[in-house]
């Protein structure tokens, strides 16, 4: 069956280093989003793409990063990670048919990110 | 600027009570989606239910139902005969059609707790 995966699950790192978030969807989707999800915020957009070498900032994209190679795959890169990126990271997809079902995205299992 | 408010944070029933969930939403367009998303204790985020802004019929499925109003601007979700299992966090979200795919806004959620 077609999924979308997240890995790390958890991951613990400190301040200043570099980490990447790895997201896979196998549904052949070109839409593919970051959000994070923090208590009392909601689930927050970070950066989006709509297929390969296409990527957009969303609503709280500073210090992360995103690169679209293939359409499979959107890693996240915080490129020096700060305790305020402590946080729950989802990956989602969504179709491109010009259809309604475009906007119904499909999310990972998130990621439990801890900077120390 | 597009805006989901959910004004309950968190709502306890016992089992078998009807409980609804409720959604105002704030949008300057006149084509949107509206979507209720699931989020149980395990943490992934299950999609429920899309709702297009031109289609106010009320929908169905199984114990749950939808109730959009665009008078209002509200899109509850009511849950008949609660089960335990239905203790989650629960998202309402909007997206513009003419914002892109990006524009999912989630609300900042409802808990629901379904005691036995």
């Amino acid at each position: 069956d077609a999924e979308i995966t997240q890995s790390p699950r958890h991951k613990i790192t400190e301040t200043g280093r570099q980490v990447t978030l790895a997201c896979h969807q196998t549904w052949n989707h070109n839409n593919m989003f970051w959000y994070r999800q923090d208590l009392g915020h909601g689930l927050r957009l970070i950066h989006y793409s709509y297929g390969v070498q296409d990527t957009n900032k969303g609503e709280v994209s500073d210090g992360y990063s995103v690169s679209r190679s293939n359409t499979e795959d959107l890693p996240l890169t915080l490129e020096s990670a700060a305790s305020s990126q402590t946080s729950v990271y989802f990956c989602a997809s969504s179709e491109s048919t010009g259809g309604p079902k475009d906007y119904e995205q499909y999310f990972g299992p998130g990621t439990r990110l801890t900077v120390t | 600027a597009q805006k989901v408010t959910q004004a309950q944070t968190e709502i306890s029933v016992v089992e078998k009570e009807d409980v609804t969930l409720d959604c105002v939403y704030e949008t300057r367009d006149t084509t949107y989606y509206l979507f209720w998303y699931k989020q149980p204790p395990s943490g992934e985020l299950v999609f429920l239910i899309r709702r297009n802004s031109f289609d106010e019929q009320n929908e169905i499925s199984g114990r749950y139902s939808w109730n959009f109003q665009k008078s209002t601007s509200s899109f509850n979700f009511t849950i008949t005969a609660s089960q335990v299992v239905d203790s989650a966090v629960y998202f309402c979200a909007l997206s513009e059609a003419g914002s892109g795919y990006s524009t999912l806004t989630f609300g900042k959620g409802t808990m629901l707790l379904v005691s036995p």
